[in-house]
């Protein structure tokens, strides 16, 4: 079955700066690639996805890179804000097959004022 | 609103005292899960449905029971909690196909202590 793994587990920057978080998938049928963020206390809510056919995508702030023959996918939040502190999950599905999305373990990010 | 909702939002029990978690949405989604979220160990699926009365194993399905007997429900059960199962658990939705969104819409969360 497929494994995520994410990194950093926590990651801390400057406000302003980027933040870069990565993925680790093993099943190479995988075809979609979603990004989640929790903020305390609340329920994940998606924030940037991915789909296998595309090897870019942005919105505003936040982008997702993806590079299918290394099975590795990235989230890219530029010029943070305290509104971006929270915890942000990775995860990978095969629609066609089994259809189990499965998240990486998270990461804790915190920035700094 | 588009929502799923979980009851009841927090819980203490003690151990072997069945429970039931409810969880139902009201956006038609043929697809509904179950996750625990344990500290370092991220989201864990429990079980999930791909439709009514179609439901399968996730990767942490020891202990726990679910149903699909309608569309818009997918209750957790847990016939003897066990310390072991006291985590933060989570809900959620979509639509089934790769040709909607795919975004997966969660529930508030559901805190359960098992003593």
């Amino acid at each position: 079955g497929e494994n995520v793994e994410q990194h950093p587990s926590t990651l801390s920057v400057q406000e302003g700066d980027s933040a870069v978080i990565k993925c680790t998938y093993s099943d190479s049928a995988s075809n979609y690639f979603p990004w989640y963020k929790q903020e305390l206390g609340k329920r994940p809510q998606l924030i940037i996805d991915i789909r296998s056919n595309v090897g870019e995508k942005k919105d505003q702030r936040i982008a997702v890179t993806l590079n299918k023959t290394a099975k590795h996918f990235s989230l890219h939040i530029t010029e943070t804000q305290p509104e971006d502190s929270a915890v942000y999950f990775c995860a990978a599905i095969q629609f066609q097959g089994a259809q189990k999305l499965v998240f990486g373990q998270g990461t804790r990010l915190t920035i700094n004022p | 609103e588009a929502q799923v909702t979980q009851n009841p939002r927090y819980l203490i029990t003690v151990t072997g005292k069945k429970l039931t978690v409810t969880c139902s949405q009201n956006m038609n989604h043929e697809y509904m899960s179950w996750y625990r979220q344990d500290p370092g160990l991220g989201l864990r699926q429990i079980y999930y449905s791909m439709n009514v009365e179609v439901t399968d194993k996730g990767d942490v399905p020891e202990g726990y029971k679910v149903s699909r007997k309608e569309k818009r429900n997918f209750p957790l059960i847990l016939e003897s909690p066990s310390p072991n199962q006291t985590s933060l658990y989570f809900c959620a939705s979509r639509f089934g196909t790769e040709a909607n969104t795919g975004e997966l819409f969660f529930g508030e969360g559901s805190r359960l202590t098992v003593l």
